[in-house]
């Protein structure tokens, strides 16, 4: 099956630090990647949609310069928390879309962040 | 936008016996309907999806039923197991390259 990889499973950084998040769709080609956040005992809440070669689509509320998208390549989508605060600590979740194959989503396993 | 509620948010059975799970969406136009299991810091993982074009599909002790006309789906899971206690997620979408949109999930705790 598909296979999506994220990288840092788990990262802690100070407050005011910025962290980035890979998301690498590493045996298909990914058209669209989605980016999502979860509380815990929560739903996962979809921040953004990434679109290769343009300017990911943001949720409503989920502010774009705060949470950087760049899809530079059919493989790579980029989530960068800019100027993290505490309540930014969250579970981040990725998610690759191929083109023409069906609607399903395969997910990354997902990266711990935890500001402190 | 989409709308989508689940039901309930917690639910306990005894190993063997049936659970169920329902889900209710809002927008017409959403035509794939995945449902996801959950286990703490993992991913989500794919169990059982559904098309609008059919209402019921199956796969051994896994079930989905659609209903478009009244905007439910419902996820069937007989022969519980321990193994099955987990999150569910059930997720609406217009299909293609469209967002998924999620339900609020149920812990489903299998006793033995």
């Amino acid at each position: 099956g598909a296979v999506v990889s994220q990288h840092p499973s788990r990262v802690i950084c100070k407050s005011g630090t910025s962290v980035k998040i890979e998301c690498r769709s590493l045996d298909f080609q990914a058209t669209t990647m989605f980016w999502y956040r979860q509380f815990p005992k929560k739903s996962l809440m979809l921040m953004a949609t990434s679109n290769e070669g343009s300017k990911a689509t943001y949720e409503q509320g989920v502010e774009k310069d705060k949470f950087l998208i760049n899809h530079a390549s059919l493989t790579l989508s980029t989530l960068t928390v800019t100027s993290a605060h505490p309540e930014d600590s969250s579970f981040y979740i990725c998610s690759a879309m191929a083109s023409g194959v069906g609607s399903e989503q395969f997910f990354g396993p997902g990266t711990r962040l935890t500001v402190l | 936008g989409e709308n989508v509620e689940q039901h309930p948010s917690t639910l306990s059975v005894q190993e063997g016996d049936s659970a169920v799970i329902k889900c209710t969406y809002s927008d017409s136009a959403s035509n794939y309907f995945p449902w996801y299991k959950q286990e703490l810091g993992k991913r989500p993982q794919l169990i059982i999806d559904i098309r609008s074009n059919v209402g019921e599909k199956k796969d051994q002790r896994i079930a989905v039923t659609l209903n478009k006309t009244a905007k439910h789906f419902s996820l069937h899971i007989t022969e519980t197991q321990p193994e099955d206690s987990a999150v569910y997620f059930c997720a609406a979408s217009r299909g293609g390259g469209n967002k998924l949109t999620f339900g609020t999930g149920t812990q489903l705790k299998v006793e033995l």
